[in-house]
Order: C-alpha cells, then sequence, then structure tokens
C-alpha cells in the first residue's frame, strides 16, 4: 500500500527566500511522482510531472526533483513571492502494476509574507 | 489545453434529496476519470474509478449504492449522491486520464465541487 507523507505541514517564509517542500513515498516502484499546487476552496493545479526515468523537472521558479531508491522527491521553490501562497501537494501512484490511481499526501501548507 | 469542468461548482440541498455533479474533458478524450473527495483540512481521497462504458470500481469503504458513478462518454462523468445526508458534506474533484500520447500520464483535476447538505 502507498503511503505519502509531506513535511512540513506549514512553512511560512518572507518574500523572496528560496524554500524546499519534501515528499516521502513508501512504494518506491512508482513510474512518475506529481506535484500539485491547491488554492483554498479551490481544485487542483498540476505543477510539475516527474516520470520515473527522470531526476527532476523544472517549470519556471519550481524544481521538483525525484530519488526512488530512497523514495523522496522535494519541490524547490525559488524566490517565493506572495502569490505562491497555497497548499502544495505531491501524490504518487499507488501500489501494483499499471495503477493510475493516485495517492495523495496532506500538504504542506506555505505562506509568504510579504 | 487539458482543462476538466465540473458542474456545479456548489450545490446546497436538504437532507434526503439527491445530488447530480458533471465532470467533463473539455479538450481531450478520457477513457478513465477519477472522483475524490476532500474533507477541510485534509487531503484528497481517491473514491472511484470510472472507466468509459463499464462499472465504477469503488474504494473500500465507499457505498456504490449511495454514490452513483456513470461514465457515458469519452468527455463525461457523473456522480450522484443518493439521499444525501450532513455526513456527505464535502469537496468533490474529479480528475481525468487522457487516451492517447502526452495525455495519457498525468491526471487534469476539475475546480470541485462544493456539496453541503442541510
Amino acid at each position: 500500500k502507498q503511503e505519502v507523507t509531506q513535511i512540513p505541514a506549514a512553512l511560512s517564509v518572507p518574500e523572496g527566500e528560496n524554500l524546499v517542500l519534501n515528499c516521502s513515498f513508501t512504494d518506491s516502484a512508482i513510474y512518475n511522482l506529481q506535484w500539485f499546487r491547491q488554492d483554498p476552496g479551490k481544485g487542483l493545479t498540476s505543477l510539475l510531472l516527474i516520470q520515473s526515468s527522470q531526476r527532476e523537472q523544472t517549470s519556471g521558479r519550481l524544481n521538483a526533483s525525484l530519488d526512488k531508491s530512497s523514495g523522496r522527491s522535494t519541490l524547490y521553490i525559488a524566490a517565493s513571492q506572495p502569490g505562491d501562497s497555497a497548499t502544495y501537494l505531491c501524490a504518487a501512484p499507488r501500489s501494483g502494476a499499471g495503477s493510475y490511481q493516485l495517492t495523495f499526501g496532506k500538504g504542506t501548507k506555505l505562506s509568504v509574507i510579504p | 489545453g487539458a482543462v476538466v469542468s465540473q458542474h456545479p461548482s456548489w450545490v446546497i440541498c436538504k437532507s434526503g434529496t439527491s445530488v447530480k455533479i458533471e465532470c467533463r474533458s473539455l479538450d481531450f478524450q478520457a477513457t478513465t476519470m477519477f472522483w475524490y473527495r476532500q474533507f477541510p483540512k485534509q487531503s484528497l481521497m481517491l473514491m472511484a474509478t470510472s472507466n468509459e462504458g463499464s462499472k465504477a470500481t469503488y474504494e473500500q469503504g465507499v457505498e456504490k449504492d449511495k454514490f452513483l458513478i456513470n461514465h457515458a462518454s469519452l468527455t463525461l462523468s457523473t456522480l450522484t449522491v443518493t439521499s444525501a445526508h450532513p455526513e456527505d458534506s464535502s469537496f468533490y474533484i474529479c480528475s481525468a486520464r487522457g487516451t492517447s500520447g502526452g495525455w495519457t500520464d498525468t491526471q487534469y483535476f476539475g475546480p470541485g465541487t462544493r456539496l453541503t447538505v442541510l
């Protein structure tokens, strides 16, 4: 059974800081891992998708890395802005070949202080 | 591209009534759609997997007779909450997975439907 854990649960940083969000998963036989953003009362916005053959993906100020052997992924946000304030979720496919169902972590709630 | 819509975005209903939520993939075909629910300050929990033209697969603990799922076409899945009760109040989110090419590796999520049962 896939279990996804995100640390920290909440994070508050001043504007301009670089920060790292952590995600760990128990079953490393995954074919990809996704990071999402969720604003209060809203749906999910896909940020980055890392394939199992990749070690990292970048989109603008966001960089996500994947280390299957250790069961960890990190989301790096450079030069944080107040608009980055949201809850960030990582999701990994559940255990089992060909599984497309995702298991989500509980998220990290990020607050960027102007 | 890769837009998923949900309707309605919010609904308030009386206890005992049924509510239907629609999930549509607007610019791609989705063989598989997923329904999640999210309680306040909790993460998303998968309720069921819906495949076009076949019966949905429900997660353990989810009542299939209470949460009816229909995936009648490659762009539409519906979730009907039957005889809703206050404990069914939640945020329901669907996602869709594409049929081919670059759409297949990721799921695209709808904006969610807030259900409040009085």
